[in-house]
């Protein structure tokens, strides 16, 4: 079946820009979760969703950085007015739900978005 | 908080031999999950093997294994019989028990394996 969709692959923009990044996450999959990886570092946790609500904003590094996500589909993480501390690639993940004792389900990545701040 | 701690920035392996994977973790929690991430030039996470730290015996999944010590809050990798597409970015993370939580990274061991 498919993946984890996210789009752009690539995204190269302004400083001060806004951007839109899209995580479409596996069918039936009702935890969703935003990482940013940075050049050469390990995953940083941003925000997850169950369902469409997000019990952990914690990693999100300021107020330009926002996410929402319509039901148990689609994700949007935007970033406003754009610094270049911000250039990393930003990766999604979703996972089904957990049943009974098995109640963490293995997260299965998306392919990521590489956004560039010039 | 949770921290994952991988100590080897690189490492190297001949084709056919055996290398493994150190990793190690702090927690207060006594239930979780551990698990080791690939990740190859193609950017994607790919789940190698996964351990419930409820269950004493280690995990396997084929070539790849782990020596999960709780006690001393150690989960290394091993991988048997190297192959070139084994080169890859290895990340170990953390998760807590209690429902679908996010992952804790490592900072990733960067493995190249040299015909």
């Amino acid at each position: 079946g498919a993946g984890v969709s996210q789009s752009p692959s690539n995204k190269v923009t302004e400083k001060g820009k806004d951007v839109e990044l899209r995580c479409d996450p596996i069918s039936g999959h009702t935890a969703l979760y935003w990482y940013r990886q940075r050049l050469g570092q390990g995953l940083e946790f941003l925000i997850y969703f169950q369902g469409n609500s997000a019990p952990d904003k914690s990693g999100l590094p300021s107020d330009r950085f926002s996410a929402e996500r319509t039901g148990e589909s689609v994700s949007t993480l935007t970033i406003q007015r754009t610094q270049q501390e911000d250039s990393a690639v930003y990766l999604c993940a979703s996972s089904r739900p957990g049943q009974g004792v098995d109640s963490n389900q293995p997260q299965h990545f998306g392919d990521g978005t590489r956004l560039s701040i010039l | 908080a949770q921290t994952v701690t991988q100590s080897q920035p690189e490492m190297s392996v001949q084709e056919a031999e055996t290398v493994t994977l150190s990793c190690t973790y702090d927690t207060s929690e006594s239930n979780y999950y551990l698990f080791w991430y690939k990740q190859p030039p193609s950017r994607q996470m790919i789940l190698v093997i996964r351990q419930e730290a409820y269950k004493q015996q280690n995990a396997t999944e084929n070539r790849f294994s782990v020596n999960f010590q709780k006690a001393a809050k150690s989960f290394s990798l091993k991988i048997s019989d190297s192959q070139l597409g084994d080169t890859a970015m290895y990340f170990c993370a953390f998760m807590r028990n209690s429902g679908n939580t996010p992952l804790v990274f490592g900072k990733g061991t960067r493995l190249s394996v040299i015909a």
